[in-house]
């Protein structure tokens, strides 16, 4: 069954450091989202990207964050100065169209020291 | 500060017996419905959907059930086994598509 992978499982770096998560979707989906969830709380949704751009984003994804497809297979989510705050699993994840399940990743974990 | 961990209701029953889920959901003009199972360290694990127009749909050993009148959504595991142990969230899409938002999520614990 197709899978949404997601590198590194587990990334620690120090509060201000720039990090990047990788994610490859499933290969025929269209539609790219980033997930977070902190330790023992709700996925919340960060950002949905379509048509190379973005076309949602929530509260949480602000200037610190950014999206990026940089070939035909890879989407990345970007922290620029890390935060403790940021410390959560973060979930990528695809669909082939609007209105259809949802395939996530086995998420990343970061934490931010 | 720490966090303080959202407080997860938990529902505990026998293996063999049939568990129902819970969610309410906030957004009237959501339509559609997803269910997902997580276990502990792992992504969400999709379940069963549901669009609005309809009010049941099944799957294996799983039943959605959604009662838009009152805005809510269940999730019916029949014979339930000690695989299905994880927390269920049940999501809403509430934007044209571009946004899941999850509720609370339930913890399922079976008993063997």
């Amino acid at each position: 069954e197709p899978e949404v992978t997601q590198t590194p499982s587990h990334q620690v770096t120090q509060m201000g450091q720039e990090v990047i998560l990788r994610c490859v979707p499933i290969s025929n989906h269209l539609y790219f989202y980033w997930y977070r969830q902190i330790l023992g709380q709700k996925v919340e949704f960060l950002v949905s990207f379509y048509n190379n751009e973005i076309s949602e984003k929530s509260e949480i994804f602000d200037d610190q964050f950014s999206v990026e497809r940089p070939d035909g297979s890879n989407f990345t989510l970007k922290i620029r100065s890390t935060k403790l705050e940021d410390s959560a699993m973060y979930f990528c994840a695809s669909t082939p169209g609007l209105n259809y399940g949802y395939t996530f990743g086995s998420g990343t974990r970061l934490t931010v020291v | 500060g720490e966090s303080v961990g959202l407080h997860l209701p938990t529902l505990s029953v026998q293996e063999g017996d049939n568990s129902i889920i819970n969610c309410a959901y906030s957004n009237s003009a959501s339509d559609y419905f997803i269910w997902y199972k997580q276990e502990s360290g792992k992504g969400p694990q999709f379940i069963i959907d549901i669009r609005s127009n309809m009010d049941k749909r099944q799957g294996q050993r799983v039943t959605v059930l959604l009662n838009k009148t009152v805005k809510h959504l269940s999730l019916q595991i029949a014979a339930t086994q000690p695989g299905d142990s994880a927390v269920y969230f049940c999501a809403e899409n509430n934007n044209a598509g571009n946004m899941l938002t999850f509720g609370g999520g339930t913890r399922l614990m079976v008993k063997p």
